[in-house]
């Protein structure tokens, strides 16, 4: 089946820095979306991506879908210590098929 | 926003037991609802797709006797892990996917702990 890459596992920063995360998959998604999850929650959409090359923010929060549809990155600027947790890529297939594939997660650390 | 309320948010239970997990979509009709299972530290994997009115459709790998789902009505999807063991314990989360836009809304989990 399907695998997603996801690189780094985890990220220790100082507050203020900028942070980026990537995923890469072995076959094609048409959808890809980021997701972050605070422990003993349930994850929460931050960014979700429709077309290759699409390049979207939410507030500090940029994500671009890349043109080969195999891959997609995660910047967050200047990062505050509410940043921290758990950083999730999933991409979908979509048409009829709403399933989500999840990478391993990029574990996110801010120092103030 | 749409809402995924997850039933309940933790649970420790005897082995041999059995536990119900309800996830219920609480302002919108979700036709599909998926279960997932999560390790510590380690990422989302899913179990079964639930479908309204129909068997779900579970992953290889998963018992569907063990993991019973039932997704009886457009808000309400049950997960339900039969004879529980140790082994079993995991933090499970289900997804709702909402019919008019597509979109998923995640529910906040439950931590199963089996002793």
């Amino acid at each position: 089946g399907q695998q997603l890459n996801q690189s780094p596992q985890s990220m220790f920063i100082q507050e203020g820095e900028d942070v980026s995360m990537n995923c890469t998959s072995s076959s094609i998604f048409n959808t890809w979306l980021w997701y972050k999850q605070d422990p003993g929650e349930g994850p929460v959409l931050l960014i979700a991506l429709y077309k290759a090359g699409e390049l979207t923010s939410n507030g500090r929060l940029t994500a671009q879908f890349g043109i080969t549809r195999k891959d997609s990155f995660l910047n967050i600027s200047a990062s505050i210590p509410s940043d921290v947790g758990i950083y999730f890529c999933a991409g979908q297939l979509g048409g009829s098929n709403y399933k989500l594939t999840f990478g391993k997660g990029t574990l996110l650390t801010v120092n103030p | 926003g749409a809402v995924v309320s997850q039933h309940p948010s933790w649970v420790i239970c005897k082995s041999g037991t059995s536990v119900k997990i309800e996830c219920r979509s609480l302002d919108f009709q979700a036709t599909t609802m998926f279960w997932y299972r999560q390790f510590p530290k380690q990422s989302l994997m899913l179990m079964a797709t639930s479908n309204e009115g129909s068997k779900a459709t579970y992953e290889q790998g998963v018992e569907k006797d063990k993991f019973l789902i039932n997704h009886a009505s457009l808000t309400l999807s049950t997960l339900t892990v039969t004879s529980a063991h140790p082994e079993d314990s995991s933090f499970y989360i289900c997804s709702a996917r909402q019919s008019t836009n597509e979109k998923l809304f995640f529910g906040s989990g439950t931590q199963l702990s089996v002793l």
